[in-house]
């Protein structure tokens, strides 16, 4: 079945650190995937996203490229800020088994100043 | 656009005791969806609506949950009688159509004692 595994943290970084999480699928078909950042406290808000092979989402100063032959994708930033401090889940849609989502366990990432 | 609301924000109740959560989804989202979040976890789907109608409540224990989405709109989610084990965080979600991003609320935060 479909399904998304994550890198597993916790992950702390310094202040302008470069940030990579990493994050592969498995799916049926062509799904659309999308990272979700939760802040302590608050719901899931959608981070970015891309629906076919080669996109690439981008918000924030996040990035992430959507890679079919590796069934990846990795979220990086260039340079993190305290501010980043927040649980990451990626995520995809599947439009095979009727788009349900499919969420990873989540990546805790810690910036300190 | 106003996002997604719940309420309450946190409920502490004891076990066996009944409970209910209510969403308010954004305005033109057909479906709606809850979610469970244990700590340190990924959400995982109860149960998804297209308008009025549960479409997917595999996940969802029938035993002692129900939910209703009364003319597409509101949610409620209930549980009867609560355990232990239910201490978790509540997520209501909606998107506009199946497959499309989703957007969630802040969560209920619900301990039982």
């Amino acid at each position: 079945g479909d399904s998304v595994t994550q890198m597993e943290g916790p992950v702390t970084l310094s202040e302008e650190a470069f940030l990579t999480i990493n994050c592969t699928y498995t799916a049926t078909g062509y799904p659309s995937l999308f990272w979700y950042v939760q802040y302590p406290g608050e719901g899931l808000q959608l981070l970015l996203k891309a629906t076919k092979a080669d996109d690439k989402g981008s918000n924030k100063g996040f990035e992430a490229t959507y890679r079919k032959e590796t069934t990846s994708f990795h979220l990086e930033k260039g340079s993190v800020q305290v501010s980043d401090s927040a649980v990451y889940f990626c995520a995809l849609s599947d439009r095979n088994t009727g788009n349900q989502f499919y969420f990873g366990t989540g990546t805790s990432l810690t910036v300190i100043p | 656009e106003a996002g997604v609301v719940q309420s309450p924000r946190y409920k502490i109740i004891e076990k066996k005791q009944p409970v209910a959560f209510w969403c308010n989804p954004i305005s033109g989202h057909n479906t709606l969806y809850w979610y469970l979040q244990n700590l340190g976890q990924g959400p995982e789907l109860l149960i998804r609506y297209e308008n009025e109608e549960a479409v997917d409540d595999s996940q969802l224990p029938k035993d002692r949950f129900s939910a209703e989405r009364l003319k597409g709109v509101d949610s409620t989610l209930k549980i009867q009688p609560a355990e232990l084990g239910d201490s978790a965080v509540y997520l209501c979600a909606s998107s506009r159509s199946r497959g499309d991003e989703q957007y969630f609320g802040p969560g209920t935060r619900l301990t039982v004692t």
